[in-house]
């Protein structure tokens, strides 16, 4: 069953606004969460991960926080740009295998 | 560097046929992940292959099978195929079982 909630399913911003993507996870055991983007016909790209020793991760415009009490972690991305419009995706690792959400589709409007 | 490599791009096939997908990793990277991924969805483990063996498995039936060879790359043969079968097949490579995934271009299988 599934096993990763992801949300919205579809999201539509602003270039320049903030874009934020949120996952729950059922399996307190997990303890990786990659975040991958797919842009149309091509394999997913991984952008961010986080392990469960940390709370946060930065890359540039994009960072990542993990809540490991409430099962949630979140992709937060700054100061939009129409190329990073894609499919989102988040994963977890459970039971030693990757089990991913339903994906979000974001639009940059220019 | 070359990334993860898939082939062929596209296949069609007819219902009850056999067919094999090729994955060859990233250098370096020691594990194989076979994904499937329908329109619409996120991908959907199917297995992994470290030191050529399968180590774990998802919800496929056993006409799912796979192989990693030697030099790491790896196959996977879906025999009497389903209409639902059709769908993007993923291989992702790793420098290990828990670590990060690196995904290819996939193959489109269509099953008619």
């Amino acid at each position: 069953g599934e096993n990763v909630e992801q949300h919205p399913s579809t999201l539509s911003v602003q270039e320049g606004d903030s874009a934020v993507i949120k996952c729950t996870y059922s399996d307190s055991a997990s303890n990786y969460f990659p975040w991958y983007k797919q842009e149309l016909g091509k394999g997913p790209q991984l952008i961010i991960d986080i392990r469960s020793n940390v709370g946060e991760k930065k890359d540039q415009r994009i960072a990542v926080t993990l809540n490991k009490t409430a099962k949630h972690f979140s992709l937060h991305i700054t100061e939009t740009q129409p190329e990073d419009s894609a499919v989102y995706f988040c994963a977890a690792e459970i039971n030693n295998d990757m089990r991913f959400g339903a994906g979000t589709r974001l639009t940059v409007k220019p | 560097d070359a990334g993860v490599t898939q082939s062929p791009t596209h296949l069609i096939k007819t219902r009850g046929q056999q067919v094999t997908l090729r994955c060859s990793p990233k250098s370096g990277h020691d594990t194989v992940s076979w994904y499937q991924q329908a329109l619409g969805q996120g991908p959907q483990f199917i297995f992994q292959y470290y030191e050529e063996e399968e180590r774990q498995r998802g919800n496929f039936p056993d006409r799912f099978s796979g192989h990693q060879f030697p030099n790491y790359s790896s196959e996977l043969n879906v025999n009497a195929l389903l209409l639902g079968d059709s769908a993007l097949y993923l291989c992702a490579s790793s420098p290990g079982p828990h670590y990060e995934q690196y995904f290819g271009p996939g193959t489109r299988l269509t099953v008619t």
